[in-house]
């Protein structure tokens, strides 16, 4: 069955600090990823996306994200974060009919 | 545009009641995607149209959940009648028919049946 894993439920980073959420995906074919970020009781926001050519992709707020073909991998990376970055982020994959799955998502707690 | 338009932002209900959310995509957007978040099982697809056709409802939990899009610019997901542990925030997000375009979301249904 096609899924989306995010094998971290908390991450707790100091402001400054660099941060990587892992994502994994279990798709017959390489599906269409995202990233986004949902501020607490706010909708999501979309940080970056993946769908083809440059494997190391840029998104808004200084993260990036890197596609692993051979990990089933797309991990988002920000190399300082802010104590706004504080929020919970989420993985989500788009297969061949469209169908926009998530992952179970990760709260980011930014100590000062 | 101003986004996907969600309401009411905040709903409580009675236990047995019929609940209606209600959404408004971006204008131009050929899918709709309804979702709902918990604790417990983070964001679910409920079911998701294309072009107003349902396509995929394999997510709605049970009979007592309906969703319609009568036309380009609504939709609506019923619940009939509400029970607590229908209790949650129910997204409404839409795109464009292209595979590599995100969703945008909307801000949100928060339901609390007591």
């Amino acid at each position: 069955a096609q899924s989306v894993t995010q094998p971290d439920i908390h991450i707790t980073v100091s402001e400054g600090a660099s941060l990587e959420l892992r994502c994994n995906y279990s798709y017959g074919a390489t599906p269409y990823l995202f990233w986004y970020v949902q501020s607490p009781g706010q909708g999501l926001q979309l940080l970056l996306k993946y769908f083809s050519g440059d494997t190391l992709v840029q998104g808004i707020k200084g993260f990036e994200a890197e596609f692993k073909r051979s990990q089933s991998s797309f991990n988002l990376r920000k190399p300082s974060v802010h104590w706004s970055d504080a929020a919970e982020y989420f993985c989500a994959a788009r297969s061949n009919d469209y169908k926009l799955s998530f992952g179970a998502g990760t709260t980011v707690t930014v100590r000062a | 545009d101003a986004g996907v338009i969600q309401s009411p932002r905040h709903e409580v209900t009675e236990m047995g009641q019929e609940v209606t959310l209600r959404c408004k995509p971006i204008s131009g957007h050929d899918y709709l995607f309804w979702y709902r978040q918990t604790m417990m099982r983070g964001l679910e697809l409920l079911i998701y149209f294309n072009n107003n056709v349902p396509i995929d409802d394999s997510g709605m939990p049970e009979d007592r959940f309906s969703a319609k899009m009568p036309n380009a610019s609504f939709s609506t997901l019923k619940i009939q009648p509400s029970e607590p542990r229908d209790s949650a925030v129910y997204f409404c997000a839409s795109s464009w028919g292209n595979l590599n375009t995100e969703a945008f979301f909307g801000q949100g249904t928060r339901l609390t049946v007591v």
